[in-house]
């Protein structure tokens, strides 16, 4: 199976700061990955979709880039609302890998 | 507006069983695969199963093939999860999500509210 791993593990920053999350696959997985967001106590959220689609409803500060085996998840300038934990997760074949997460700290 | 709402978790003793449900509504049912997520206490996101709109086809992880069963009843929009021999490993929290994509494979981006499984003695 496609193992995925994402770094950091944790993150810490500010309000304002731009922030990236790389996330590598163990073998291409072409564009199919997504990204969401999860805070304690719920359910995650879909950001983006085909490594880079932003999801509908989502703040543009939001993007995504990357294909074959690494990818990026940036937020431009971090808002309180975006201190949370974010995961990866491939969906080219089943079993739909996800990271193992990136904790996003306030510094 | 999709809403999916997970019933059926509780405290089971290692062996035994449990079967979750997912009342779906606000879209059509059977134009949409599902899937179980499941999370362990402080732990990542684990993809345990997924069926497509008809039923036909179906796929498990590795560590609950034999033991899970996925299901559904299109007729009364419902997702079920059946689930024997429970293990205390089996512990977490079960989402159900629709599944959107290709039939290569899904992302998902409709979620319901979990429900909380414990295998415990």
């Amino acid at each position: 199976d496609i193992q995925m791993t994402q770094s950091p593990s944790t993150l810490s920053a500010s309000v304002g700061d731009r922030v990236t999350i790389t996330c590598r696959a163990s073998q291409s997985i072409s564009s199919w990955l997504a990204w969401y967001q999860q805070k304690p106590g719920k359910a995650p959220k879909l950001l983006i979709y085909k490594a880079s689609s932003l999801e509908s409803g989502v703040p543009s500060r939001f993007s995504g880039s990357g294909s074959g085996t690494e990818f990026t998840l940036t937020i431009s300038s971090l808002q309180p609302d975006d201190f949370a934990t974010y995961y990866c997760q491939k969906y080219n074949t089943y079993p739909y890998t996800f990271g193992q997460g990136t904790k996003l700290e306030i510094k | 507006e999709v809403q999916l709402l997970e019933s059926g978790g509780g405290l089971v003793q290692p062996g035994g069983s449990l079967r979750l449900s997912c009342a779906a509504s606000g879209f059509t049912f059977s134009n949409y695969a599902m899937t179980w997520v499941r999370q362990a206490p402080g732990k990542g996101l684990e993809c345990v199963s997924a069926i497509s709109g008809s039923g036909e086809n179906t796929n498990y992880a590795t560590s609950v093939r034999g033991r899970f069963t996925i299901s559904r009843d299109n007729s009364k929009n419902t997702l079920y999860l059946q689930m024997n021999g429970l293990s205390p490993e089996d512990s977490a929290v079960y989402y159900c999500a629709r599944c959107s994509g290709t039939l290569s494979g899904y992302y998902f981006a409709s979620w319901g509210q979990g429900t909380l499984v414990t295998a415990s003695s």
